[in-house]
Protein backbone atom coordinates (compact mmCIF):
# COMPACT_ATOMS: atom_id res chain seq x y z
CA UNK A 1 0.00 0.00 0.00
CA UNK A 2 1.65 3.15 -1.20
CA UNK A 3 -0.56 6.13 0.06
CA UNK A 4 0.11 9.17 -1.80
CA UNK A 5 2.84 8.90 -3.87
CA UNK A 6 4.11 12.12 -5.74
CA UNK A 7 6.37 12.53 -8.78
CA UNK A 8 9.33 14.27 -9.21
CA UNK A 9 11.12 14.06 -5.75
CA UNK A 10 13.50 17.16 -6.69
CA UNK A 11 13.00 20.01 -9.56
CA UNK A 12 15.21 22.92 -10.97
CA UNK A 13 13.35 25.29 -13.22
CA UNK A 14 14.29 28.29 -14.46
CA UNK A 15 12.02 31.57 -14.14
CA UNK A 16 9.38 31.12 -17.07
CA UNK A 17 9.24 27.78 -17.62
CA UNK A 18 6.23 25.53 -16.73
CA UNK A 19 5.51 22.14 -15.14
CA UNK A 20 3.48 20.07 -13.68
CA UNK A 21 3.40 17.49 -10.33
CA UNK A 22 1.98 14.39 -10.16
CA UNK A 23 0.55 13.46 -6.72
CA UNK A 24 -1.55 9.78 -7.19
CA UNK A 25 -3.75 8.00 -4.10
CA UNK A 26 -4.07 4.25 -3.40
CA UNK A 27 -6.64 4.36 -1.01
CA UNK A 28 -10.10 4.87 -2.47
CA UNK A 29 -10.06 8.46 -0.84
CA UNK A 30 -12.56 11.36 -2.16
CA UNK A 31 -10.38 14.31 -1.34
CA UNK A 32 -6.94 15.46 -2.26
CA UNK A 33 -5.16 18.73 -1.16
CA UNK A 34 -1.92 20.39 -2.30
CA UNK A 35 0.38 22.74 0.05
CA UNK A 36 3.95 24.11 0.29
CA UNK A 37 6.01 24.92 2.90
CA UNK A 38 8.43 27.47 2.95
CA UNK A 39 11.64 27.96 5.89
CA UNK A 40 9.80 28.91 8.98
CA UNK A 41 5.96 28.49 8.20
CA UNK A 42 3.80 25.86 8.29
CA UNK A 43 2.20 24.52 5.39
CA UNK A 44 -0.02 26.80 3.12
CA UNK A 45 -2.92 25.32 1.36
CA UNK A 46 -2.92 25.95 -2.68
CA UNK A 47 -5.87 24.11 -3.64
CA UNK A 48 -7.79 21.21 -2.88
CA UNK A 49 -10.50 18.75 -4.79
CA UNK A 50 -13.11 17.87 -2.01
CA UNK A 51 -14.44 15.37 -4.66
CA UNK A 52 -13.63 14.20 -7.85
CA UNK A 53 -15.01 16.80 -10.76
CA UNK A 54 -14.25 20.03 -8.07
CA UNK A 55 -11.13 21.85 -7.40
CA UNK A 56 -11.45 25.03 -4.96
CA UNK A 57 -8.82 27.51 -4.13
CA UNK A 58 -6.82 27.59 -0.49
CA UNK A 59 -4.87 30.17 0.78
CA UNK A 60 -2.07 30.86 -1.55
CA UNK A 61 -3.39 29.77 -5.15
CA UNK A 62 -2.00 32.57 -7.25
CA UNK A 63 0.37 31.11 -10.02
CA UNK A 64 -0.87 27.55 -9.76
CA UNK A 65 -3.80 25.76 -11.89
CA UNK A 66 -4.93 21.90 -10.35
CA UNK A 67 -6.76 19.05 -12.23
CA UNK A 68 -8.64 16.57 -10.68
CA UNK A 69 -7.86 14.02 -13.31
CA UNK A 70 -9.79 10.91 -12.02
CA UNK A 71 -9.95 10.02 -8.03
CA UNK A 72 -6.56 8.67 -7.56
CA UNK A 73 -4.77 11.78 -9.30
CA UNK A 74 -4.55 15.29 -8.55
CA UNK A 75 -2.06 17.38 -10.68
CA UNK A 76 -0.65 21.03 -10.04
CA UNK A 77 0.64 22.89 -12.86
CA UNK A 78 2.99 26.24 -12.80
CA UNK A 79 2.32 27.68 -16.35
CA UNK A 80 4.97 30.47 -15.67
CA UNK A 81 7.44 29.28 -12.58
CA UNK A 82 9.37 32.33 -10.65
CA UNK A 83 11.70 32.11 -7.51
CA UNK A 84 8.61 32.74 -4.82
CA UNK A 85 7.39 29.45 -6.05
CA UNK A 86 10.88 27.89 -4.72
CA UNK A 87 9.05 25.59 -1.83
CA UNK A 88 8.76 22.10 -0.92
CA UNK A 89 5.11 20.91 -2.38
CA UNK A 90 2.81 18.09 -0.67
CA UNK A 91 -0.37 17.03 -1.31
CA UNK A 92 -2.47 15.24 0.51
CA UNK A 93 -5.71 13.04 0.50
CA UNK A 94 -8.50 12.04 2.68
CA UNK A 95 -11.52 10.21 2.62
CA UNK A 96 -14.26 13.06 2.69
CA UNK A 97 -13.23 16.83 3.19
CA UNK A 98 -13.75 16.36 7.32
CA UNK A 99 -11.51 13.46 7.53
CA UNK A 100 -7.46 13.07 8.73
CA UNK A 101 -5.55 14.04 5.76
CA UNK A 102 -2.24 11.50 4.31
CA UNK A 103 0.49 13.28 3.21
CA UNK A 104 3.14 12.23 0.36
CA UNK A 105 6.73 12.51 0.91
CA UNK A 106 6.89 16.12 -0.98
CA UNK A 107 8.46 17.54 -4.13
CA UNK A 108 11.45 20.08 -3.81
CA UNK A 109 11.02 22.56 -6.24
CA UNK A 110 14.09 25.63 -6.86
CA UNK A 111 13.49 28.27 -9.48
CA UNK A 112 16.72 29.77 -10.72
CA UNK B 1 -1.22 37.98 10.15
CA UNK B 2 -0.62 33.86 11.32
CA UNK B 3 -3.73 32.12 13.44
CA UNK B 4 -1.79 29.34 14.54
CA UNK B 5 1.27 29.97 16.56
CA UNK B 6 4.03 28.07 17.17
CA UNK B 7 6.33 30.41 19.28
CA UNK B 8 9.17 27.88 19.90
CA UNK B 9 10.90 27.11 16.81
CA UNK B 10 12.85 24.41 18.74
CA UNK B 11 13.17 22.02 21.78
CA UNK B 12 15.38 19.46 23.34
CA UNK B 13 14.26 17.00 26.20
CA UNK B 14 16.65 14.02 27.87
CA UNK B 15 15.24 10.39 26.81
CA UNK B 16 12.08 9.47 29.24
CA UNK B 17 11.24 12.75 30.33
CA UNK B 18 8.40 14.90 29.50
CA UNK B 19 8.22 16.96 26.33
CA UNK B 20 5.18 19.47 25.86
CA UNK B 21 4.76 21.12 22.62
CA UNK B 22 2.75 24.47 22.59
CA UNK B 23 0.22 26.01 20.22
CA UNK B 24 -1.61 29.24 20.29
CA UNK B 25 -4.27 29.84 17.81
CA UNK B 26 -6.19 33.53 17.37
CA UNK B 27 -9.64 32.62 15.40
CA UNK B 28 -12.39 31.71 17.69
CA UNK B 29 -13.88 29.94 15.31
CA UNK B 30 -11.23 26.91 15.03
CA UNK B 31 -12.58 23.71 16.64
CA UNK B 32 -10.86 20.82 15.85
CA UNK B 33 -6.92 20.60 16.15
CA UNK B 34 -4.46 18.47 15.49
CA UNK B 35 -1.18 17.51 15.66
CA UNK B 36 1.39 16.09 13.12
CA UNK B 37 4.96 14.68 12.87
CA UNK B 38 7.53 15.00 10.34
CA UNK B 39 10.97 13.50 9.66
CA UNK B 40 13.22 14.89 7.56
CA UNK B 41 12.64 14.28 3.53
CA UNK B 42 8.82 12.77 4.56
CA UNK B 43 5.63 14.29 4.68
CA UNK B 44 3.86 14.82 7.43
CA UNK B 45 2.13 12.41 9.49
CA UNK B 46 -0.92 12.73 11.79
CA UNK B 47 -0.22 12.19 15.55
CA UNK B 48 -3.03 13.13 17.24
CA UNK B 49 -6.44 14.92 17.07
CA UNK B 50 -9.10 17.10 19.88
CA UNK B 51 -12.81 18.11 19.48
CA UNK B 52 -13.49 21.78 21.44
CA UNK B 53 -15.93 19.91 22.97
CA UNK B 54 -13.24 17.85 24.40
CA UNK B 55 -10.41 19.49 26.53
CA UNK B 56 -7.98 16.46 26.95
CA UNK B 57 -7.38 13.21 24.16
CA UNK B 58 -4.92 10.46 24.73
CA UNK B 59 -3.10 8.15 22.67
CA UNK B 60 -0.71 5.67 24.18
CA UNK B 61 2.28 8.02 24.76
CA UNK B 62 0.63 11.49 23.37
CA UNK B 63 -1.69 13.34 25.03
CA UNK B 64 -2.73 16.52 24.04
CA UNK B 65 -4.91 19.21 26.00
CA UNK B 66 -6.95 22.00 24.52
CA UNK B 67 -7.83 25.03 26.55
CA UNK B 68 -10.42 26.82 24.67
CA UNK B 69 -10.68 30.13 26.59
CA UNK B 70 -6.64 30.48 26.27
CA UNK B 71 -6.75 29.05 23.05
CA UNK B 72 -4.49 27.29 23.71
CA UNK B 73 -2.95 23.32 23.35
CA UNK B 74 -0.55 21.35 24.09
CA UNK B 75 1.24 17.93 23.32
CA UNK B 76 2.88 16.03 25.62
CA UNK B 77 4.88 13.31 25.16
CA UNK B 78 6.04 11.13 28.20
CA UNK B 79 8.29 8.87 28.29
CA UNK B 80 10.22 10.81 25.27
CA UNK B 81 12.18 8.49 22.93
CA UNK B 82 14.72 9.23 20.75
CA UNK B 83 12.60 8.29 17.42
CA UNK B 84 10.49 11.33 18.90
CA UNK B 85 12.92 13.63 17.44
CA UNK B 86 10.93 15.19 14.69
CA UNK B 87 9.58 18.53 13.63
CA UNK B 88 5.66 18.92 15.48
CA UNK B 89 3.04 20.53 13.39
CA UNK B 90 -0.02 22.15 14.94
CA UNK B 91 -2.78 22.39 12.62
CA UNK B 92 -6.54 23.70 13.30
CA UNK B 93 -9.81 23.51 11.65
CA UNK B 94 -13.34 25.02 11.13
CA UNK B 95 -15.75 21.82 11.43
CA UNK B 96 -18.39 22.10 8.63
CA UNK B 97 -15.76 23.08 5.86
CA UNK B 98 -13.69 21.34 3.71
CA UNK B 99 -11.37 20.48 6.60
CA UNK B 100 -8.99 23.46 5.39
CA UNK B 101 -6.17 23.32 7.92
CA UNK B 102 -3.98 26.27 9.06
CA UNK B 103 -0.39 24.97 10.21
CA UNK B 104 1.51 26.18 12.62
CA UNK B 105 5.24 27.12 11.63
CA UNK B 106 6.37 23.46 13.44
CA UNK B 107 8.92 22.89 16.42
CA UNK B 108 11.74 20.66 16.08
CA UNK B 109 11.85 18.53 18.78
CA UNK B 110 15.19 16.63 20.06
CA UNK B 111 15.27 13.71 22.27
CA UNK B 112 18.39 13.33 23.85
CA UNK B 113 19.58 9.96 24.64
Amino acid sequence: NAGVTQTPKFQVLKTGQSMTLQCAQDMNHNSMYWYRQDPGMGLRLIYYSASEGTTDKGEVPNGYNVSRLNKREFSLRLESAAPSQTSVYFCASSRDPTDTQYFGPGTRLTVL
Amino acid sequence: DQQVKQNSPSLSVQEGRISILNCDYTNSMFDYFLWYKKYPAEGPTFLISISSIKDKNEDGRFTVFLNKSAKHLSLHIVPSQPGDSAVYFCAASVTGSARQLTFGSGTQLTVLP
